[in-house]
């Protein structure tokens, strides 16, 4: 499988324990990107990443929140002291270079549930 | 405020016939936008893009249109199949957002056989 694969792809959590989401971007990518969808609603950027280094994280919630993209492995998305607005379905992208006009290819998601 | 926006949350059409699905941005800035469907339970899966440079693009059945000076961009699907009935989300990005995508709310369709 050569595509955007993310895992878990179900978490649930209770209110401040701590959620880590993986994506392994698609071969040959090394541009990573991290959504948010709440229900009924559009996807909202969080965080770019290249490879050791945060490029935008305009997105990214100012606490609580964090993402990093290690030389080696896959991206992780870290939510600590998640609180039940925290839950939404968290999409990876990635894509072959930092152009702006290159396509973002998604995985199929992590559905985080705070109880 | 919502910079990119679906106003149509949902379209049926009979299998067979043209889905036209809508998309409007405000921020003059945008000048790549994409079309992405989404199934239940997956993530987003890339259709088509067009460049501010161009007013449409096609590929098989799908056509995206863009009008600049309305700031409006649709997809043509023709013809439409069972198979498309899913969500479409637009995707906009400019010059002074980098890489970061702007998704509009999305508009389910779906096609009756």
């Amino acid at each position: 499988n050569a595509g955007v694969m993310q895992n878990p792809r179900h978490l649930v959590r209770r209110r401040g324990q701590e959620a880590r989401l993986r994506c392994s971007p698609m071969k040959g990518h090394s541009h990573v990107y991290w959504y948010r969808q709440l229900p009924e609603e559009g996807l909202k950027f969080m965080v770019y990443l290249q490879k050791e280094n945060i490029i935008d994280e305009s997105g990214m919630p100012k606490e609580r929140f964090s993402a990093e993209f290690p030389k080696e492995g896959p991206s992780i998305l870290r939510i600590q002291q998640v609180v039940r607005g925290d839950s939404a379905a968290y999409f990876c992208a990635s894509s072959r270079s930092g152009g702006r006009q290159e396509t973002q290819y998604f995985g199929p998601g992590t559905r985080l549930l705070v109880l | 405020d919502q910079q990119v926006k679906q106003n149509s949350p949902s379209l049926s059409v009979q299998e067979g016939r043209i889905s036209i699905l809508n998309c409007d941005y405000t921020n003059s800035m945008f000048d790549y936008f994409l079309w992405y469907k989404k199934y239940p339970a997956e993530g987003p899966t890339f259709l088509i893009s067009i460049s501010s440079i161009k007013d449409k693009n096609e590929d098989g059945r799908f056509t995206v249109f863009l009008n600049k000076s309305a700031k409006h961009l649709s997809l043509h699907i023709v013809p439409s199949q069972p198979g498309d009935s899913a969500v479409y989300f637009c995707a906009a990005s400019g010059a002074n957002a980098g890489n970061m995508l702007t998704f509009g709310g999305g508009t389910r369709l779906m096609v009756k056989p």
